[in-house]
């Protein structure tokens, strides 16, 4: 099975701070996903990699950035944290060409 | 603009009973769709997929529909039971192998 890990399950930042969320899989598989999901708005894809140092900005790229500097890890940057960012992010992998994703656990970030 | 919708936030249930869970979507190049099963403090788990090239597809107590005319799919969960309650998100598959997800419905079972 693979496993997906994000190494905070809660975090609470103040505005203005710079935020790291890691997610780190234990599998070979090519893409990696990060999404915040949000009461009524479901999953939204904030940005996305197929592979080593490649990234792609997803749905709601904005205040975001992300690093994939070794296959297994996929990192999300809030730049600046600000309480809209205050939400529920999931992070996911995938086999490329394969069937439905894997999901992390997810870390609550509260903004404050 | 949404592309895939749950336009019921929430559901509630006796056990035992049925549980129809709704999505529409509005691309009809989707051709594939997954069902994910959410509980509070977890990521979503898949539950079960259908391709577009099937109508029906079965696993255990849930099913899941589809009618492309209409581009709706539906989950069926017979009997109901306390822990399927969770947050239900339909999922469609684009071209470039795309996910797209639903707003999500909330279940509750209720004993």
């Amino acid at each position: 099975d693979v496993k997906v890990t994000q190494s905070s399950r809660y975090l609470v930042k103040r505005t203005g701070e710079k935020v790291f969320l890691e997610c780190v899989q234990d599998m070979d598989h090519e893409n990696m996903f990060w999404y915040r999901q949000d009461p009524g708005l479901g999953l939204r894809l904030i940005y996305f990699s197929y592979d080593v140092k490649m990234k792609e900005k997803g749905d709601i790229p904005e205040g975001y950035s992300v690093s994939r500097e070794k296959k297994e890890r996929f990192s999300l940057i809030l730049e600046s944290a600000s309480t809209n960012q205050t939400s529920m992010y999931l992070c996911a992998t995938k086999l490329g060409g394969g069937d439905g994703y894997t999901f992390g656990s997810g870390t609550r970030l509260t903004v404050v | 603009d949404q592309q895939v919708k749950q336009n019921s936030p929430s559901l509630s249930v006796q056990e035992g009973r049925i549980s129809i869970l709704n999505c529409d979507y509005t691309n009809s190049m989707f051709d594939y769709f997954l069902w994910y099963k959410k509980y509070p403090a977890e990521g979503p788990t898949f539950l079960i997929s259908i391709s577009s090239i099937k109508d029906k597809n079965e696993d255990g107590r849930f099913t899941v529909f589809l009618n492309k005319s209409a581009k709706h799919l539906s989950l069926h969960i017979v009997p109901s039971q306390p822990g399927d309650s969770a947050v239900y998100f339909c999922a469609a598959v684009g071209t470039g192998n795309q996910f797209y997800f639903g707003t999500g419905t909330s279940l509750t079972v209720i004993p």
